[in-house]
């Protein structure tokens, strides 16, 4: 079966410019979750969705927001790009028991 | 506050030797624990373990957990130039599918 799906693979912004990376989970998961990777945090989580409903939030400011809809795709938006917003995102999707498989990620780079 | 601690954060060996990598977690209502390998992009599923004292093996990796003194190792024998990656432990949050991951031990295998 098909794998967790993030695109686009890379984006470059300027500062101040919004963005929105998709998640396309494997077929027949409904929860979804997003983290931030950069080599001085880590990686670092933003949110958690199962059936449409942000389950969990993570310590990121009002600019980071994300989305599920009804096929368990998700999005996730980020508002007036800062440099610090340059990291790896990435996504990843869980099924029934307790595996967790990550997509390939998007490389932001905020110039 | 839930946290997971790797080490050490960096090792370098040649091949052929044998490594341990390290982590060590507190999370409230412990469910299970999970090793990623991460090379360029996408966290790839290593092992996930539950009980404590059971060895996960998988080629030439192993796991095992000590769910009373709260850590696991991972062991890699006869460690290859393709090993060389970002070793990524990780434990789900209480009631959620928030995974809160290590810093990660960075391992470097040479010819």
């Amino acid at each position: 079966k098909a794998g967790v799906t993030q695109t686009p693979r890379y984006l470059i912004k300027t500062r101040g410019q919004q963005v929105t990376l998709s998640c396309s989970p494997i077929s027949g998961h409904r929860s979804v979750s997003w983290y931030q990777q950069t080599p001085g945090q880590g990686l670092q989580f933003l949110f958690e969705y199962f059936s449409e409903t942000q389950r969990n939030k993570g310590n990121f400011p009002g600019r980071f927001s994300g989305r599920q809809f009804s096929n368990s795709r998700s999005e996730m938006n980020v508002s007036t790009l800062e440099l610090g917003d340059s990291a790896l995102y990435l996504c990843a999707s869980r099924g029934q028991g307790n595996g967790y498989t990550f997509g390939s990620g998007t490389r932001l780079t905020v110039v | 506050e839930d946290k997971v601690v790797q080490s050490p954060l960096s090792l370098v060996v040649h091949e052929g030797d044998t490594v341990t990598l390290n982590c060590s977690y507190e999370v409230t209502n412990f469910r299970s624990l999970l090793w990623y390998k991460q090379e360029k992009k996408a966290p790839t599923f290593l092992f996930m373990l539950t009980s404590s004292g059971i060895e996960k093996k998988s080629g030439r990796l192993s796991s095992i957990l000590d769910k009373k003194e709260l850590f696991s190792i991972l062991n890699i024998t006869a460690t290859q130039t393709g090993d060389s990656a970002v070793y990524l432990c990780a434990v789900p949050a209480y009631n959620t599918d928030k995974l809160i991951f290590g810093t990660g031990t960075r391992l470097q295998v040479f010819p």
